[in-house]
């Protein structure tokens, strides 16, 4: 247990709607990571954000946003869904405190778009 | 930019036998390496990191690896396979501490009794 949770652990939806995920770092962690995993892409960066505000941008798509609130949790909004967008979405933190931080992942939501 | 190439997206090994996964990266600057294993169904753990200092490091589970500047590879090596082993296995590289971590495609070990 990396102590990263993150839920719904699955979703099921329709094409066009509108989803999201939720992320709670470990305790402590200020840097959350937001990971997508799928066939076509592989595993891939999203987005970041440290102690509230947005750090890093990936390959994150327009429909796509994220936030971290003020007691560190994250969430992942993923709006006009399409097919392509079934994959697994993995948060990460770290504690981010000078030096090496260690990511440590969530076990994942998997998203499927119907 | 960075990027990672794993090369054979699948490893069969007997168990028993050495598991050797490759992996180069390309970076502008001195990268962070990292070797993620994911078992079904799970998420990813760590198995060992390369940040500073000794090129060979050690992780859990009797995995180790050796970085190698001047090839830029970081293969994963185990002496011995265990079926336990059976598992995707991803290599990472990242650009300083607490940065994005920038995977390879992954290599699926398969290990035959």
């Amino acid at each position: 247990d990396s102590g990263v949770t993150q839920t719904p652990k699955h979703l099921i939806t329709a094409t066009g709607q509108r989803v999201t995920l939720r992320c709670s770092p470990r305790s402590g962690d200020l840097s959350v990571y937001w990971y997508q995993q799928s066939l076509d892409q592989g595993l891939q960066f999203l987005i970041q954000y440290y102690n509230g505000e947005e750090r890093a941008k990936g390959n994150i798509l327009e429909r796509f946003s994220a936030q971290q609130f003020p007691d560190l949790h994250s969430e992942l909004n993923l709006s006009s869904l399409e097919l392509g967008d079934s994959a697994l979405y993995f948060c990460a933190s770290s504690a981010h405190r000078g030096g090496y931080n260690e990511q440590f992942f969530g076990p994942g939501t998997r998203l499927t778009v119907l | 930019a960075q990027s990672v190439t794993q090369l054979g997206s699948h490893v069969s090994v007997s168990e028993g036998a050495l598991v050797l996964l490759r992996c180069n990266y390309s970076s502008s600057v001195p990268p962070y390496l990292f070797w993620y294993v994911q078992y079904p169904n799970q998420g990813l753990q760590l198995l060992l990191k390369y940040t500073t200092g000794a090129t060979l490091v050690k992780g859990i589970n009797g995995f180790e690896a050796e970085f190698k500047k001047s090839e830029t590879s970081f293969h994963l090596t185990k002496p011995s396979a265990h079926m336990s082993d059976a598992a995707e296995y991803f290599c990472a590289v990242s650009s300083a501490a607490g940065n994005k971590l920038t995977f390879g495609g992954g290599t699926r070990v398969l290990v035959k009794p």
